[in-house]
């Protein structure tokens, strides 16, 4: 069964830090891992990694994918109040996605 | 620029109780899926289809079942509410897999079960 492990599950960070967010997976049919950010309501896309695309980079937000070491890690440099919200990596294999539990990320002023 | 529209937002039901849940897409995506998101435990597919009179078990089917009579909806059903129910219900779509398609997600049915 596919599993999929986030760490930390919370974070309290001051406005301006550097966060590191964690993603470890184990899967039989490893297609790509997706970062989500999830506000109040619906999530919203962020990234996708697969095997031809290992390292993506938006604005203050970057991710990349070890393939071997099967993780993935996503950063956020020069954090904002905006950006208080919970992250969530997913795997895809074959048809569907498995979530992780998310990490709860607030950043204070 | 609707999206995924999910209907109703918040639904309050009695043990026993049926009723269905809609989701209906305008972005003409070929897959569907319906998750439930309970604390802690992140977003658990419940069931998902691949395509117009198609649908198949996830995660956590038990309790739910589905129907896909049209491409742009998808509607989950509780025949027989019970609290082990009480929950976020999100809808998503995509529009194929291959590699692996970004899911675009609906605000989600708060749904509570007494």
């Amino acid at each position: 069964e596919d599993k999929v492990v986030q760490s930390p599950l919370s974070l309290v960070v001051h406005e301006g830090d550097t966060v590191t967010l964690n993603c470890s997976y184990e899967v039989t049919n490893f297609r790509s891992l997706l970062w989500y950010k999830q506000e109040k309501k619906a999530p919203t896309f962020l990234f996708m990694l697969t095997s031809s695309g290992i390292e993506k980079k938006s604005g203050r937000l970057s991710s990349i994918l070890d393939k071997k070491e099967l993780f993935s890690i996503l950063n956020i440099t020069a954090t904002q109040t905006g950006d208080s919200a919970i992250y969530l990596c997913a795997e895809f294999s074959g048809s569907r996605l498995t979530f992780g539990e998310g990490t709860q990320l607030t950043v204070n002023p | 620029n609707a999206g995924v529209t999910q209907t109703p937002k918040f639904r309050v039901l009695k043990t026993g109780q049926s009723m269905t849940l809609l989701c209906a897409q305008d972005m003409n995506h070929e897959y569907m899926y319906w998750y439930r998101q309970d604390p802690g435990m992140g977003l658990r597919l419940i069931h998902y289809s691949v395509g117009e009179g198609t649908t198949a078990k996830g995660e956590v089917p038990d309790g739910y079942n589905v129907s896909r009579l049209k491409k742009q909806n998808f509607l989950l059903g509780l025949e027989s509410a019970a609290p082990s129910q009480t929950s976020v219900y999100f809808c998503a779509s995509s529009r194929g897999t291959g590699g692996g398609q970004p899911q675009h997600f609906g605000d989600g049915t708060r749904l509570s079960i007494l």
